[in-house]
């Protein structure tokens, strides 16, 4: 199994530009997180979907638009990069909740280093 | 409002000692997991473990286990026999019970193994 594959791994953009970090996993897992990380400030929750059709906002959402269209997909849009957004992005997928189980496991894939000029 | 407390930026630990990575959490609901991340410095976010809230034995993994003091809010990461390899970040995260995916992080404990 690839579990969860981000591309690309690498980005520069200028100020202003779009653009879509793109995230797979072929776990069939309900849930899957965007986070950001910055030096610092561990990791922090963009948007998360609990299934295909369901997103909603994380703690730092302003600047970001997802959409789940398959269980699968979960990409990542920048609308109009500005150099706050610098940082490294993670996309992390998890199955659905089960109690009493060490399954409930955030999976995480390689990370994605965006640096926006 | 949850939030998770690491109060260790960095750590010195001679190699194959035990080391104990600190992690408190505030939280109001009644049920919620606690997990600990290793990241390297490839950059990669490798889970090591986890526990519930209603668990009552502490968890363990290999050279990991868990420190759970409910009644303290805290979840202490243990490493038992240190190893070069265990250099790197540590974060401790939780969620609440019916919310798959939505991680808070700590800032992390930064740990390095001397030879």
């Amino acid at each position: 199994n690839a579990g969860v594959t981000q591309t690309p791994k690498f980005q520069v953009l200028k100020t202003g530009q779009s653009m879509t970090l793109q995230c797979a996993q072929d776990m069939n897992h309900e849930y899957m997180s965007w986070y950001r990380q910055d030096p610092g400030m561990g990791l922090r929750l963009i948007h998360y979907s609990v299934g295909a059709g369901i997103t909603d906002q994380g703690e730092v959402p302003n600047g970001y638009n997802v959409s789940r269209s398959t269980t699968e997909d979960f990409p990542l849009r920048l609308l109009s990069a500005a150099p706050s957004q610098t940082s490294v992005y993670f996309c992390a997928s998890m199955r659905g909740n089960v109690r009493r189980s060490g399954a409930n496991v955030l999976t995480f894939g390689a990370g994605s280093r965006l640096t926006v000029l | 409002a949850q939030k998770i407390t690491q109060t260790q930026p960095g750590m010195f630990v001679q190699e194959k000692e035990a080391v104990t990575l600190d992690c408190t959490y505030d939280t109001s609901d009644p049920s919620y997991g606690l997990f600990w991340y290793k990241q390297p410095s490839s950059g990669e976010m490798i889970f090591l473990i986890y526990q519930g809230s209603y668990d009552q034995q502490n968890a363990t993994e290999g050279r990991y286990s868990l420190n759970f003091q409910k009644a303290r809010k805290s979840a202490n990461l243990v490493i038992s026999a240190s190893q070069l390899g265990d250099s790197a970040m540590y974060f401790c995260a939780m969620k609440r019970e019916n919310q798959g995916g939505k991680l808070i992080f700590g800032q992390g404990t930064e740990l390095s193994v001397k030879p």
